[in-house]
């Protein structure tokens, strides 16, 4: 069973246009964390949500953390082909203290020129 | 400040075999945190380590095991390798533990032949 439900899994847009991906648990997260991911590479923090409600911005990038902390947006406006990449969620299910992030499987966003 | 390393960056081993792996977190951070990346299963964590003290530890067989020295560097190691432990094994480093963030190495592919 997954824990941590990621959509979609894969996404292909053009150049210029909006995007939103989802993270959701039936758990409760106490912290929330988003991540890009290059091929070859190690995920790079986008940004991390504790409060529920929370709305994040991070240039073009819009994070929001859902009112029950068990779900979370990332929303990509006007998206650019620097932007492709694996979108990873990752979230503290077990409370404060567990020094374990359980992570999604992904959206993998192409964006094409 | 220098970001997380990780050596080697590739290896092949064959079934049987044991390989250690080692990391280098960013000056001043004390947790260390290892993760298996596969396509099928995504991100999945094995363990964390503080101050050389193992804190969690993921759903993994005995197989693999780690440990942290006193400058907090890390290795992990995985004896009588399976050809299903062919994998980006990265290796995150955060000040004082995941759930606020860490910064992620850029992994060793290991493949077992």
């Amino acid at each position: 069973t997954q824990l941590l439900e990621q959509s979609p899994q894969f996404l292909s847009i053009q150049e210029g246009e909006n995007l939103t991906v989802y993270c959701n648990s039936s758990s409760v997260f106490s912290s929330l964390q988003w991540y890009r991911q290059e091929p070859g590479e190690g995920p790079v923090l986008l940004v991390t949500v504790v409060t529920g409600g929370e709305v994040k911005k991070l240039k073009r990038l819009t994070f929001q953390f859902g009112d029950a902390r068990k779900d979370s947006s990332l929303h990509i406006t006007a998206a650019q082909p620097g932007d492709t990449g694996l979108y990873l969620c990752a979230g503290d299910l077990s409370g404060a203290g567990s020094y374990q992030l359980t992570f999604g499987k992904g959206t993998k966003l192409s964006v094409i020129p | 400040k220098a970001g997380v390393t990780q050596t080697p960056r590739y290896l092949i081993k064959t079934r049987g075999q044991q390989v250690t792996l080692s990391c280098s977190p960013i000056s001043g951070h004390r947790s260390v945190s290892w993760y298996q990346q596969t396509p099928g299963q995504g991100l999945q964590f094995l363990f964390e380590y503080f101050s050389e003290t193992q804190r969690n530890k993921g759903n993994f067989p005995g197989r693999f095991s780690g440990r942290q020295f006193s400058n907090s560097r890390s290795e992990m190691n995985v004896s009588t390798l399976e050809l299903g432990d062919s994998a980006l094994y990265l290796c995150a480093s955060s000040l004082g533990g995941a759930s606020r963030g860490q910064f992620f190495g850029p992994g060793t592919r290991l493949t077992v032949l």
